[in-house]
């Protein structure tokens, strides 16, 4: 057990919606990290933040957003949802520091119909 | 073409054998190499981190080696179990603004047969 939880594990939607994934990070961890892994693509970081501020952007679409609130928690909005946003959303957590491993959760799988 | 490539894609082994999966990546400079277990499922679990400065690491019956010079790393499991079975994934840490940027290969899919 990672100590990472999100939740829900299985969401299925239609296209145009709107949907939140969250995050408890594992205690102590103050940054939270999202990536998103669609079928038979390697691992894509989306979003960091470290104690409530955004410290780094990857891929992440205008159409995506993130924040992490004062217990540390951490949700990710994906809105005007698409067909190929269909995909596991992960999340992971550390210490904050570089070159300390990341711990994931078990992630959300997102079905777009 | 991606950064970080992992051989083979996939690979099947009889239970109790050795197996190296490869990766070669192309970032640089890098701050360290990781090595990630993930089972059908589940997230990522990490094996292993190494900086630029060591060759090689231990987890168990996992050895990771790292040749800076060609930019190649190996996974190298002993004794194969059934529970190996897994993806395992290798990813290259890039130091930026003081922070890092990590990025993932695809992954090897490894089947243990008994």
């Amino acid at each position: 057990d990672s100590g990472v939880t999100q939740t829900p594990k299985h969401l299925i939607t239609a296209t145009g919606q709107r949907v939140t994934l969250r995050c408890s990070p594992r205690s102590g961890d103050l940054s939270v990290y999202w990536y998103q892994q669609s079928l038979d693509q390697g691992l894509q970081f989306l979003i960091q933040y470290y104690n409530g501020e955004e410290r780094a952007k990857g891929n992440i679409l205008e159409r995506f957003s993130a924040q992490q609130f004062p217990d540390l928690h951490s949700e990710l909005n994906l809105s005007s949802l698409e067909l190929g946003d269909s995909a596991l959303y992960f999340c992971a957590s550390s210490e904050g520091s570089p070159g300390q491993p990341q711990h994931f959760g078990d992630g959300t799988r997102l079905s777009i119909l | 073409k991606n950064q970080v490539e992992q051989s083979p894609q996939s690979l099947i082994i009889l239970e109790g054998k050795n197996c190296t999966l490869q990766c070669n990546y192309t970032v640089s400079p890098f701050s360290n190499l990781r090595w990630y277990k993930q089972d059908t499922g589940r997230g990522p679990v990490s094996l292993t981190i190494m900086t630029f400065s060591e060759n090689t690491k231990s987890n168990g019956r996992y050895t990771a080696t790292l040749d800076a010079d060609t930019k190649q790393s190996s996974l190298h499991i002993t004794a194969s179990q059934l529970s190996d079975s897994a993806s395992y994934i290798c990813v290259v840490s890039l130091p930026h603004f003081g922070n890092e940027k990590l990025t993932f290969g695809t992954g090897t899919r490894l089947t243990i047969i008994p």
